[in-house]
């Protein structure tokens, strides 16, 4: 059973028109992650929630934001995107422990923008 | 210098090789390590965890040097189904925050 999910798994927008990921999870994890990650590149963490806390990273565009309304969900917004946000976006979840866990990714939403 | 280092291959080897993957981290203080594989176009997914002592499973042996600051892992007998690009990841802060490295890649030909 599918335990991080994504939707949609493939999103099309135009240049400049907002477009929200969304992530689910059904194993109540605390901290919830949004990765991007470009062709040939690692994952790179655009921001996490741990619990209702919101944590950016400092390289992160305003572009981006996102929301947690409760738990189990998270979104990531692009506000205005551009050709260069094109993309693979990956949600995942962790316990929050301190440096010891590993994360659960979700099978990523693919990103085209024209 | 990059927080994770690997070398982005591509490694091609025949099915039955033994292969060897290296990992250079930068910090430390880093907590846990591990080995992520993600095949194309698809998520990264767990393959193991890398303990101080060595860890095994199956044709999968990961290890890791803390003084050295170095990860491994070796898949022995290598299967077509093995081909894909192999994450070296080290986990740093609190929570959790994982450091990817940008991946080596495998191809296992017949």
């Amino acid at each position: 059973d599918a335990m991080v999910i994504q939707n949609p798994r493939y999103q099309v927008t135009q240049f400049g028109k907002p477009v929200t990921l969304s992530c689910s999870q059904t194993l109540n994890h605390n901290v919830m992650y949004w990765y991007q990650q470009k062709s040939s590149q690692a994952p790179k963490l655009l921001f996490h929630y741990y619990d209702k806390d919101f944590n950016n990273e400092a390289d992160t565009p305003d572009n981006f934001q996102s929301r947690r309304p409760n738990t189990s969900f998270c979104f990531l917004d692009i506000r205005s995107p551009g050709l260069g946000d094109a993309a693979m976006y990956l949600c995942a979840t962790g316990r929050g422990g301190r440096g010891t866990d590993t994360q659960y990714f979700g099978p990523g939403t693919r990103l085209t923008v024209l | 210098r990059k927080e994770v280092e690997q070398d982005p291959g591509p490694f091609n080897v025949p099915e039955g090789a033994t292969v060897a993957f290296n990992c250079t981290y930068s910090n430390s203080a880093s907590q846990s390590f591990f080995w992520y594989r993600q095949d194309c176009r698809k998520e990264p997914k767990l393959l193991m965890s890398v303990y101080s002592s060595g860890n095994e499973d199956g044709r999968f042996t990961a290890q890791l040097n803390r003084a050295s600051q170095y990860i491994s892992l070796l898949i022995r007998d290598s299967k077509l189904s093995d081909s894909a690009t192999y994450l070296c990841v080290v986990n740093d802060e609190w929570p959790d925050k994982l450091i990817f490295g940008t991946g080596t890649r495998l191809q296992v030909f017949p």
